[in-house]
């Protein structure tokens, strides 16, 4: 089993839709959640820490089930340039982060 | 946050040459780190450049395939020896300024294609 799976896509989704997708992680000592976005042929960047009690920025909103290891992504109201690939990230507190191969969201007008 | 540099952008190399990919950051960084990313997969780790001692490489990767040099504690380098298909990646460097093992930021990458 993989250490971090994602859904890899594509999501097409219209304009103004909500989305969501969601991330498994195999390690029960994970300490630390996040999602990265990376733009085609661009580097990944940080999106956004999840948190244990769920977190929100703006039109995204973040939760962590820790009881069934898993995170979520909501994006809400979606625009065109939200369309990205969204990696899931996690550290199980060994110093190292460990990416999911990333879910493809194109958002269509 | 962290200014990351890295060059070549790309290149495009001959099996069996080496290339070194330079990597610059615009502050003091105690971490640092090279990935690579192959073609429709995720970021796998390759190894952590520590200053002043030899890098730590991940299961699967090998100093005399990517040795790696870090100077000081703005600059890094990893050389791809040897270099066959299977090597055509997107090679990273990424840091973590605060070393608290949460965010990283990432260069622009260097896209390596080996013929």
């Amino acid at each position: 089993r993989k250490e971090v799976e994602q859904d890899p896509g594509p999501f097409n989704v219209p304009e103004g839709a909500t989305v969501a997708f969601n991330c498994t992680y195999s390690n029960s000592a994970s300490q630390s959640f996040f999602w990265y976005r990376q733009d085609c042929r661009k580097e990944p960047k940080l999106l956004m820490s999840v948190y244990s009690s769920g977190n929100e920025d703006g039109r995204f909103t973040a939760q962590l089930n820790r009881a069934s290891q898993y995170i979520s992504l909501l994006i809400r109201d979606s625009k065109l340039s939200d369309s990205a690939t969204y990696l899931c990230v996690v550290n199980v507190g060994n110093e190292k982060l460990t990416f999911g191969t990333g879910t493809r969201l194109t958002i269509i007008p | 946050s962290a200014v990351i540099s890295q060059k070549p952008s790309r290149d495009i190399c001959q099996r069996g040459t080496s290339l070194t990919i330079q990597c610059q950051v615009d502050s003091q960084v105690t971490m640092m780190f090279w990935y690579r990313q192959q073609p429709g997969q995720s970021l796998t780790l390759i190894a952590t450049a520590n200053q002043g001692s030899e890098a730590t490489y991940e299961s699967g990767f090998v100093i005399d395939k990517f040795p790696i040099s870090r100077p000081n504690l703005t600059f890094s380098t990893l050389t791809v020896s040897n270099m066959s298909p299977e090597d055509s990646s997107i090679y990273l460097c990424s840091v973590d300024p605060d070393g608290s093992y949460n965010e990283q930021f990432f260069g622009p990458g260097t896209r390596l294609t080996v013929l």
